[in-house]
């Protein structure tokens, strides 16, 4: 198995430019959620999904979208590109219910908005 | 409201024991999560506790948990360099994790 992958590792925006984040996981897990983190405030939540055509908001979900059309994949996208929006991305699947399974992280992508 | 806090940074000699501390609000958090972070990676689970424990060992992890004070603690003994790393606490609230804002530990010789 692979895990969670996220493409890119990196990513250079201009203000106002739009890309898409991409998170697939091979482990058929239901659960999958979007992070930032940024240095000093841990790890927020921005979208989550709890299955294949369900999402939901976390935290900080103000400039993103998501979709789940598929169980594999969750894709995050920035319609416009802010400045505020620099940070590194997290994608996380676990299983339901969160029990002492953990979520499982991908590696990752670095964000700098210009 | 869910709020969860921890101290930014720790440092410790090579072979002591570190000591990382967490507070949380949410008293309906039924899993409490200790996750490391070395550089440029992703978030690697370390151990987890239920809420009705007060302690749980792993190899050299000891994990306590003061649930009347909503504290969380990790304690790592013999400390090695390779442990240097962000070291998150996250408790579980409903489906969802709420992080700290992770303790920077540094090991020096």
């Amino acid at each position: 198995n692979a895990g969670v992958t996220q493409t890119p590792k990196f990513q250079v925006l201009k203000t106002g430019q739009s890309m898409t984040l991409q998170c697939a996981q091979d482990m058929n897990h239901e659960y999958m959620s979007w992070y930032r983190q940024d240095p000093g405030m841990g790890l927020r939540l921005i979208h989550y999904s709890v299955g294949a055509g369900i999402t939901d908001q976390g935290e900080v979900p103000n400039g993103y979208n998501v979709s789940r059309s598929t169980t594999e994949d969750f894709p995050l996208r920035l319609l416009s590109a802010a400045p505020s929006q620099t940070s590194v991305y997290f994608c996380a699947s676990n299983p339901p219910g969160l029990r002492g399974e953990t979520q499982y992280f991908g590696p990752g992508t670095r964000l700098l908005v210009l | 409201g869910e709020d969860v806090e921890q101290s930014l940074f720790l440092s410790v000699r090579e072979g002591d024991s570190s000591v990382i501390n967490c507070t949380y609000t949410d008293s309906s958090s039924t899993y409490l999560y200790w996750y490391k972070q070395e550089p440029g990676a992703g978030l690697q689970l370390l151990t987890y506790i239920f809420s009705n424990m007060d302690m749980k060992q792993d190899q050299r992890l000891t994990v306590l948990l003061n649930k009347k004070d909503k504290h969380l603690s990790l304690r790592i003994a013999d400390t090695q360099t390779g442990d240097s790393a962000i070291y998150f606490c996250a408790e579980k609230v409903t489906d969802k994790l709420i992080f700290g804002t992770g303790t920077r530990l540094q090991v020096f010789p």
